[in-house]
């Protein structure tokens, strides 16, 4: 059985500092997601990794994908109070055909 | 574009009662899958259609239940509900199976 774990679960940071969350998955993948989720809402789409070594970036967030070691990062630079929300990272074991497996989330909160 | 939507937004049942939720893909997209996210367990797999077919079922009992018509709208059903059911149930859509899910706003539903 597939397990997805991700770390911290909850996280509280100034403003203006870096941290990274993780996500480590149990088995082979070729693909891996991140997602947003605010309070209430849906979930919105940050990034797709697809191979081992991808690395995205989107404003002040950076993710990261080694399918080596099963594992994956979400780099926050110089956070903002915007990106608090909840974070999940998500990993289809193939490509399509098969549910995605989320982890239980990180929720950031981002302080003055 | 339209993005996927889903109906109701809010649903309040009592305990025993029965609902259907529906699920309106991505025009174009012909893969629809339901998840359930609690505080508890997180976001779970429910099922999978493509086509009108149901191609992958997560661990759930048959009180939960779906389908698909022809235009890839798609409904799911839970039966004799319990006070466990009370949910965040979101629907994502996907070109085909090896594409990108893109997730509906969800429907909340409470069971008293």
């Amino acid at each position: 059985e597939l397990k997805v774990e991700q770390n911290p679960l909850f996280l509280s940071m100034q403003e203006g500092k870096n941290y990274t969350i993780y996500c480590n998955y149990s088995t082979t993948s070729d693909r891996l997601y991140w997602y947003r989720q605010d309070p209430g809402k849906s979930l919105e789409s940050l990034f797709v990794l697809l191979s081992n070594g991808a690395v995205k970036q989107e404003g002040r967030l950076m993710a990261s994908l080694d399918t080596k070691a099963r594992l994956s990062t979400l780099h926050i630079t110089a956070a903002v109070h915007d990106l608090s929300a909840t974070y999940f990272c998500a990993v289809d074991i193939w490509a399509g055909n098969t549910p995605l497996v989320f982890g239980k989330g990180t929720r950031l909160s981002v302080i003055a | 574009k339209a993005g996927v939507t889903q109906t109701p937004r809010y649903l309040i049942k009592t305990r025993g009662q029965q609902v259907t939720l529906s699920c309106s893909p991505i025009s174009g997209h012909r893969s629809v899958s339901w998840y359930q996210q609690t505080p508890g367990q997180g976001l779970q797999f429910l099922f999978e259609y493509f086509s009108e077919t149901q191609r992958n079922k997560g661990n759930f009992p048959g009180r939960f239940s779906g389908r698909q018509f022809s235009n890839s709208r798609s409904e799911m059903n839970v039966s004799t509900l319990e006070l466990g059911d009370s949910a965040l149930y979101l629907c994502a859509s996907s070109r085909d199976a090896w594409d990108e899910q893109y997730f509906g706003p969800g429907t909340r539903l409470t069971v008293t």
